[in-house]
């Protein structure tokens, strides 16, 4: 099926610097979504992107958080600066529609974020 | 606040047993509900979904029934496998989103012993 990769699987980084994790959605898809997964917690939505523009976030999505994908490359979460609460699976997904049976998401493997 | 509510945290059967995950909701927006299975290590993936205007919804092993009275829902995966053993999420789906952004339960985790 349509895959979603996510670079890296694993990144750890001392708090307060800045991460950039990347997201290669499915390539005909057109919204894009990050979700962040606290062990053995529920994944929460933190954003989603559309046409170049944040569309939603939620309270999870940080002021030191931005995302962007420019010119059709990686669909990137920045984090800047980082801190220990940060530390999570950050699922990146893409989805062709929007609402309903179209709205199917993939997602990424994961990054797991270790802040230190 | 968890809008979407999964019941039991962790389940483990026998092979060949009926598995019933449960799932609940409080938000009346949510209109679509997809089921997603993850294997350790592995990304979330779309098992089996069920609009509003269903009170059903089957496909092979996997069967979701819906009370949409009482916002529960359950999975019902009959004649379990080792294979089918992962974190089952139910998701929500709010109507009222831009972009039809998914909610998720905290997942129940299913073993199916041999």
């Amino acid at each position: 099926g349509p895959k979603v990769l996510q670079i890296p699987s694993h990144q750890i980084i001392d708090m307060g610097q800045m991460v950039t994790l990347n997201c290669d959605p499915v390539s005909n898809h057109l919204y894009f979504y990050w979700y962040k997964q606290i062990l053995g917690q529920q994944m929460e939505f933190l954003v989603n992107f559309y046409n170049g523009k944040v569309m939603e976030k939620s309270k999870l999505f940080k002021d030191q958080f931005s995302v962007e994908r420019p010119d059709g490359s990686y669909f990137t979460l920045k984090i800047q600066p980082t801190a220990l609460e940060d530390s999570a699976v950050y699922f990146c997904a893409s989805s062709l529609g929007w609402g309903g049976a179209q709205n199917t998401l993939y997602f990424g493997a994961g990054t797991r974020l270790s802040v230190l | 606040q968890q809008q979407v509510r999964q019941s039991p945290q962790s389940l483990t059967v026998w092979e060949g047993e009926t598995t019933i995950l449960n799932c609940s909701y409080e938000d009346s927006t949510f209109d679509y509900f997809p089921w997603y299975r993850q294997f350790p290590g592995k990304s979330p993936a779309l098992l089996i979904a069920i609009s509003l205007v269903s009170n059903k919804k089957e496909d092979g092993r996997f069967t979701i029934f819906f009370n949409k009275r009482e916002k529960k829902l359950s999975l019902h995966i009959t004649d379990s496998q080792p294979g089918d053993s992962a974190t089952y999420f139910c998701a929500a789906i709010d109507r009222g989103s831009a972009l039809g952004r998914l909610h998720f339960g905290a997942g129940t985790q299913l073993i199916v012993i041999p």
